[in-house]
């Protein structure tokens, strides 16, 4: 079945450094959208990505769909305290319904 | 935003006993409604989607006749935990998507089987 892996699976970053995570799919991708889980909390929706090879920016945050779809990534510049959370990618395979969640990125952000 | 609720928010229960988790969509009508199950510091693990007025679909693995999914309104899905054990315990989240793509996702229930 469907896989999507995310490394690294924790990450611990000074406050002002730059995070990434990276989200791979054993298969090929309609579209994949990232979530942020705040500890104790539940998922909140960042964004959806769906062209080959699109990049996406919101403030500090810029995410990028692969150009086979199957790979993205998350980027966070000049992290802050606030970022703490497990960053997860959600992608949904052509032809299917539902969203397999990626392994998640656990980011600390040191004060 | 859109809301989703669950409840309870947490519950223990005897094993062997059922237990009945609500999802609403407190603003929208959620035309697709999903479960998941989440182990502590773990990904969320898809058990079933479930669409307003049908049967729900679920992933290879998960038992259907031990995790029952109602979807009865636009609004609502349940999903009892039937014959509880220890092994059930866990975070139980539902998310529920509209008319746009953005799953919205409940608080979730943690489940603990004694």
């Amino acid at each position: 079945g469907q896989q999507v892996m995310q490394i690294p699976q924790y990450q611990h970053v000074q406050e002002g450094e730059d995070f990434t995570t990276y989200c791979n799919s054993s298969t090929t991708l309609s579209n994949i959208q990232w979530y942020k889980q705040r500890p104790g909390g539940h998922p909140v929706f960042l964004i959806q990505l769906v062209k080959s090879g699109e990049v996406k920016k919101q403030k500090r945050l810029t995410f990028q769909f692969g150009e086979a779809k199957k790979n993205s990534s998350l980027h966070i510049t000049a992290t802050q305290t606030t970022d703490v959370g497990t960053y997860f990618c959600a992608g949904k395979a052509t032809g299917t319904y539902k969203y397999i969640f990626g392994t998640g990125t656990r980011l600390k952000v040191l004060a | 935003g859109a809301v989703v609720s669950q409840h309870p928010s947490w519950v223990i229960c005897k094993s062997g006993t059922s237990v009945k988790i609500e999802c609403r969509s407190l603003d929208f009508q959620a035309t697709t409604m999903f479960w998941y199950r989440q182990f502590p510091k773990q990904s969320l693990m898809l058990m079933a989607t479930s669409n307003e007025g049908s049967k729900a679909t679920y992933e290879q693995g998960v038992e259907k006749d031990k995790f029952l999914i109602n979807h009865a309104s636009l609004t609502l899905s349940t999903l009892t935990v039937t014959s509880a054990h220890p092994e059930d315990s866990s975070f139980y989240i539902c998310s529920a998507t509209g008319n746009s793509y953005e799953q919205y996702f409940g608080p979730g229930t943690r489940l603990t089987v004694t």
